[in-house]
């Protein structure tokens, strides 16, 4: 298992709401990846990270927002919940770009 | 459309037989990864396999590139329940401008009976 976290692991919370989904990881890592998997399993990249206040929007229009202020830290925030915004949420980490990365369990969100 | 796309979507096989599953490509590769999905959790790395090289092993894993038809499998040799999973293939491309992008595939479902 690698050592990497998410919290929480089920979320469900109702429309409008703010949520912050976390991700740490022990590993020493720069480059993080937060990606959003639909229900037909596929990944689409919502954001990246690869260093401190360094953050990039991926291949898919995200709602979301994410920080990094520090190395081991990774969050993703919505401001304002909404139903299409349930889904499953996967951080990753890896050494270097391109390479092995590092999953945590994922966060499986819905939004009523 | 993605840059990796896998075939067949779903296999059931039984316990003991080889499950292969087919990921295609479209752009130039520095590296394409291999990575299992239990139901429920993160993924998890099996195999890398770089743009130079054909042929790699891991255990009862075995993978191929073709660069040429921009191509990979995996196989997976004496399949055992606990193969059941979803597998996914990942491409590192060239030129990208943030340099090497992991694009995941569709993914394989992956039934063993036993």
């Amino acid at each position: 298992e690698a050592d990497i976290y998410q919290t929480p692991r089920y979320l469900v919370i109702g429309t409008g709401k703010k949520i912050t989904l976390e991700c740490s990881q022990t590993m020493g890592h720069d480059k993080m990846y937060w990606y959003q998997q639909d229900p037909g399993m596929e990944l689409h990249l919502i954001h990246y990270s690869y260093g401190v206040n360094s953050t990039e929007k991926g291949d898919l229009s995200s709602e979301s927002t994410v920080s990094r202020i520090r190395t081991e830290h990774f969050p993703l925030t919505l401001e304002s919940a909404r139903p299409s915004h349930t889904s499953q949420y996967l951080c990753a980490s890896s050494v270097n770009r391109g390479y092995e990365q590092y999953f945590g369990p994922g966060t499986r969100l819905t939004v009523t | 459309s993605q840059q990796g796309e896998e075939d067949p979507q779903a296999l059931s096989i039984q316990e003991g037989e080889n499950a292969t599953m087919n990921c295609s490509y479209k752009t130039s590769i520095n590296n394409l990864q291999w990575y299992r999905q239990n139901s429920g959790r993160g993924l998890v790395h099996l195999i890398l396999i770089r743009s130079n090289e054909r042929e790699k092993h891991s255990g009862r894993l075995r993978v191929t590139l073709d660069t040429s038809k921009k191509s990979s499998s995996l196989l997976i040799t004496a399949s055992r329940a606990a193969d059941t999973a979803s597998y996914f293939c990942a491409t590192a491309e060239v030129i990208k401008a943030a340099g090497n992008k992991l694009t995941f595939g569709g993914g394989t479902r992956v039934l063993v009976k036993p």
